[in-house]
């Protein structure tokens, strides 16, 4: 069974501009949730999806946006780009989500670099 | 605030010695979670813990949940370099929620 996909591994932005970032969840799960994940602040929850609805919603601005597609892989878009947003992004998918109390399963993650 | 405090953060110990981390809240979960992520990776499932008092091994490692279902520790005997990375635990609740997490190097 194949494990949690992030796409790409590695992107270095422009202050500005704007990434999309990818996540393909294991076969079956239909729960992805994001978070941000930096040396000073631990992992931070950004969202998570289930069954294409947002179910629920961290406290990041209005310039993180995230969305699920039908066969429940996920994507995440960042719109003008800071330097503060240099990150490690990781993805994590499970079978009912938090809210079924199921454990999550990571991919490798998104190193973003905005220089 | 953080819902799962851990301790100790930092953690550099000789090959060879045994630790624990902690993993405390004040809420209750239904069920609870261990990861080791190494840099620049993903966290790694070690183990979940599900029923209050329960007690999971795995090799080297000793995981206990709480009576009370709100902390949870792991215990290593005799480390091995291959240890080192950081320990996270996490939760389930509306969202996950995850520990401050417990950075451990074990020196050869």
């Amino acid at each position: 069974k194949a494990g949690v996909t992030q796409t790409p591994r590695y992107l270095i932005k422009t202050r500005g501009q704007q990434v999309t970032l990818s996540c393909s969840p294991i076969s079956g799960h239909r729960s992805v949730s994001w978070y941000q994940q930096t040396p000073g602040q631990g992992l931070q929850f950004l969202f998570e999806y289930f069954s294409e609805t947002q179910r629920n919603k961290g406290n990041f601005p209005g310039r993180f946006s995230g969305r699920q597609f039908s066969n429940s892989r996920s994507e995440m878009n960042v719109s003008t780009l800071e330097l503060g947003d240099s990150a490690l992004y990781l993805c994590a998918s499970s079978f009912l989500g938090s809210a079924g109390g199921n454990e999550a399963f990571f991919g490798q993650g998104t190193r973003l670099t905005v220089v | 605030t953080q819902l799962l405090e851990q301790s100790p953060q930092f953690l550099s110990i000789q090959e060879g010695e045994n630790l624990t981390v902690y993993c405390n809240s004040s809420s209750v979960f239904s069920s609870l979670q261990w990861y080791r992520q190494e840099p620049g990776e993903g966290p790694v499932l070690l183990v979940t813990v599900v029923t209050g008092g329960e007690v999971k091994k795995l090799k080297r490692l000793t995981f206990q949940f709480g009576d009370a279902r709100k902390d949870s520790s792991l215990h290593i005997t005799a480390a091995q370099p291959g240890d080192t990375g950081l320990y996270l635990c996490a939760g389930a609740r509306n969202q996950f929620y995850f520990g401050t997490g417990t950075s451990l190097t074990v020196i050869p």
